[in-house]
């Protein structure tokens, strides 16, 4: 089946720092990747997506790239502000919509 | 446009009693879904409907009841509250492929449950 693979955390940073979340996949045929972000007594929202091999997702400062020969989509920014302290998910979805499948979440905190 | 509400935002139940988590959006989505989130566990699946009058499983189905009478609603029901049900539910919703958010899931602000 399909399973999604990232660290719980914390991972805890200073502002201005580079982040990392790492995400790896294991999916049958080709599935759509994503970042979704959840902030505090908040559901969650899509924060970036790549739909094919090679593609770039982008959104406030975030980019992934969608890696098949690695199975991975990490996620990255170049510089973190506190407003990203936040909850990120990594998930796939493989044919129909009911396929979506969620790793665990992993918490970002950034310090001043 | 309110997107995807839910209602209440919180809820206190003793084990045994039951309950209806509302969810309604108005976006005119086909696509709803109820997911539980639990520490260590991200989000689990635990019913789905992709229109009006159709349901069906996803993951953790068990001890929770849905229909979908219209598209906007999809209540989600607990037949007798166990406190393995104690958790943090989000209802989301997804246009169909005539739409332009076919990729994106609208999630609802969460209720959180507790069963005592």
């Amino acid at each position: 089946g399909n399973s999604v693979t990232q660290m719980e955390g914390p991972v805890t940073l200073s502002e201005e720092a580079f982040l990392t979340i790492n995400c790896t996949y294991t999916a049958t045929g080709y599935p759509s990747l994503f970042w979704y972000v959840q902030y505090p007594g908040e559901g969650l929202q899509l924060l970036l997506k790549a739909t094919k091999a090679d593609d770039k997702g982008s959104n406030k400062g975030f980019e992934a790239t969608y890696r098949k020969e690695t199975t991975s989509f990490h996620l990255e920014k170049g510089s973190v502000q506190v407003s990203d302290s936040a909850v990120y998910f990594c998930a796939l979805r493989t044919g129909g919509y009911q396929k979506v499948t969620f790793g665990i979440g992993t918490k970002l905190q950034v310090i001043p | 446009n309110a997107g995807v509400t839910q209602t209440p935002k919180f809820q206190v139940l003793k084990t045994g009693q039951s309950m209806t988590l509302q969810c309604a959006q108005d976006m005119n989505h086909e696509y709803m879904s109820w997911y539980r989130q639990d520490p260590g566990m991200g989000l689990r699946l635990i019913h789905y409907s992709v229109g009006a009058g159709i349901t069906d499983q996803g993951e953790v189905p068990n001890g929770y009841n849905v229909s979908r009478s219209t598209t906007e609603d999809f209540p989600l029901r607990l037949l007798s509250a166990a406190p393995s049900q104690t958790s943090v539910y989000f209802c989301a919703s997804r246009g169909t492929s005539g739409s332009t958010s076919t990729d994106t899931q609208y999630f609802g602000p969460g209720t959180r449950l507790t069963v005592l």
